[in-house]
């Protein structure tokens, strides 16, 4: 495995039950990352975290909050989600934001529904 | 604007046969390609990454060639096995402040007996 875990693996929620996603990366990185993957459309960038600062933010709707309290855990709080916001969520971590060869190791990712 | 487009967006070969992927970026200032694998039901994982520089690195059955001057690169499968039916990603990262990445849309691959 990659060292970057996620709970839960498949998750359907209602649109106004709140839920949080969570990773775990036991490889010592300083930046961990959410991105959204849709069907047929390339990974989107959701957020990053460099030594627990978030450090980008890219347009994501507020019902999406991420929190990162320490270097190794990332989570993704739900709310009001929208049936369009189903995909697979994706965390990663790597070494630091900035590095030019800095590989991302990613989970295995969240199946999330919305019904 | 920066752009990863990769072709085909799916294909089927059989189990033994080469293959090759491609990848066209615009991405500018470049700095470096990587190729990523992506099983069903799992994250992407790192097969590969070319900088400026080089033009062909392998890793086991796959060989990635990088052509700065035509912003192109390929991935070539020799052999396939069942095992590489995968979507495969090509990300490009760019050489200014943010470093940011751009990702491709992949290729699905499926291999069949």
């Amino acid at each position: 495995e990659t060292g970057v875990t996620q709970t839960p693996r498949h998750l359907v929620m209602g649109m106004t039950n709140k839920k949080s996603l969570k990773c775990e990366q036991h490889l010592g990185h300083n930046a961990m990352y959410w991105y959204k993957q849709s069907a047929k459309k390339p990974l989107e960038l959701m957020f990053v975290y460099n030594f627990k600062e978030q450090t980008e933010n890219n347009s994501v709707p507020s019902r999406f909050s991420p929190e990162c309290p320490n270097s190794s855990h990332l989570f993704l709080h739900l709310h009001t989600l929208q049936p369009e916001d189903s995909a697979l969520y994706l965390c990663a971590s790597s070494q630091e934001v900035g590095l030019r060869t800095d590989t991302q190791y990613f989970g295995p990712g969240t199946r999330l529904t919305v019904l | 604007k920066n752009q990863v487009e990769q072709s085909p967006q799916s294909l089927i070969i059989l189990e033994g046969k080469n293959c090759t992927l491609q990848c066209n970026y615009t991405v500018s200032p470049f700095s470096n390609l990587r190729w990523y694998k992506q099983d069903t039901g799992r994250g992407p994982v790192s097969l590969t990454i070319m900088t400026f520089s080089e033009n062909t690195k392998s890793n086991g059955r796959y060989t990635a060639t990088l052509d700065a001057d035509t912003k192109q690169s390929s991935l070539h499968i020799t052999a396939s096995q069942l095992s590489d039916s995968a979507s495969y990603i090509c990300v490009v990262r760019n050489n200014n402040a943010g470093n940011m990445l751009t990702f491709g849309g992949g290729t699905r691959l499926m291999v069949k007996p």
